[in-house]
């Protein structure tokens, strides 16, 4: 089936420490892992994504990282902000004609 | 200012009501989505159409009517809610449907009474 799984659902840090979030998708066909962040009252803007055919991926502060043999994904913040707290989704696609999105992490970055 | 515009913000219906909610996007995307966000489901989609063409309907009851007269808008019409359909709305555009980056606007808030 069609499936993401995504953990923690919740995630409290102090700033400055890393942030890791984890998701797994059922799809072995998938090749394209976005990343987005939703902020209170917006909706999910997206971060940063990678495709199938590479393994890493980093954009300053924010890295992903792809393990497409064991068919998950995570999502790597270093140097954590009061800023960064929002809500995190991952996603896969399906069938070349959708996105499937995890369940959400609620990153809380304390100062 | 992502460029997917969605009205109203916020709204609220009786079960008997009929509305609809509307998108608009100024980005030339190909692909526009409606998605449900609760807290039972945080990001449930729901509708997909591309080059105006519905591709997708994910098992949604027939209360809920979308219509995509060409690319640029989407609409959501509704009647004879429930409570449980209260959420957030959110629509949200892409160049290509599963393959690109999506746009979303900020959704509407609805209420169901």
């Amino acid at each position: 089936g069609e499936n993401v799984e995504q953990h923690p659902s919740t995630l409290s840090v102090q700033e400055g420490d890393s942030a890791v979030i984890k998701c797994t998708y059922s799809d072995s066909a998938s090749n394209y892992f976005p990343w987005y962040k939703q902020e209170l009252g917006k909706g999910p803007q997206l971060i940063i994504d990678i495709r199938s055919n590479v393994g890493e991926k980093k954009d300053q502060r924010i890295a992903v990282t792809l393990n497409k043999t064991a068919k998950h994904f995570s999502l790597h913040i270093t140097e954590t902000q009061p800023e960064d707290s929002a809500v995190y989704f991952c996603a896969a696609n399906f069938n070349t004609d959708k996105l499937i999105f995890g369940t959400g992490t609620r990153l809380q970055v304390f100062p | 200012e992502t460029g997917v515009t969605q009205t109203p913000r916020h709204l609220v219906m009786g079960m008997t009501n009929k509305k609809s909610l509307k998108c608009e996007q100024h980005l030339g995307h190909n692909a526009m989505y409606w998605y449900k966000q609760s807290a039972k489901k945080p990001l449930e989609l729901m509708f997909v159409y591309n080059f105006k063409e519905q591709t997708e309907n994910n098992s949604v009851p027939s209360r809920f009517s979308p219509e995509c007269p060409n690319s640029s808008h989407l609409f959501l019409h509704l009647h004879t809610l429930q409570p449980e359909d209260s959420a957030l709305y959110l629509c949200a555009s892409s160049q290509d449907p599963a393959s690109d980056e999506q746009f979303f606007g900020p959704g509407t808030r609805l209420t169901v009474l």
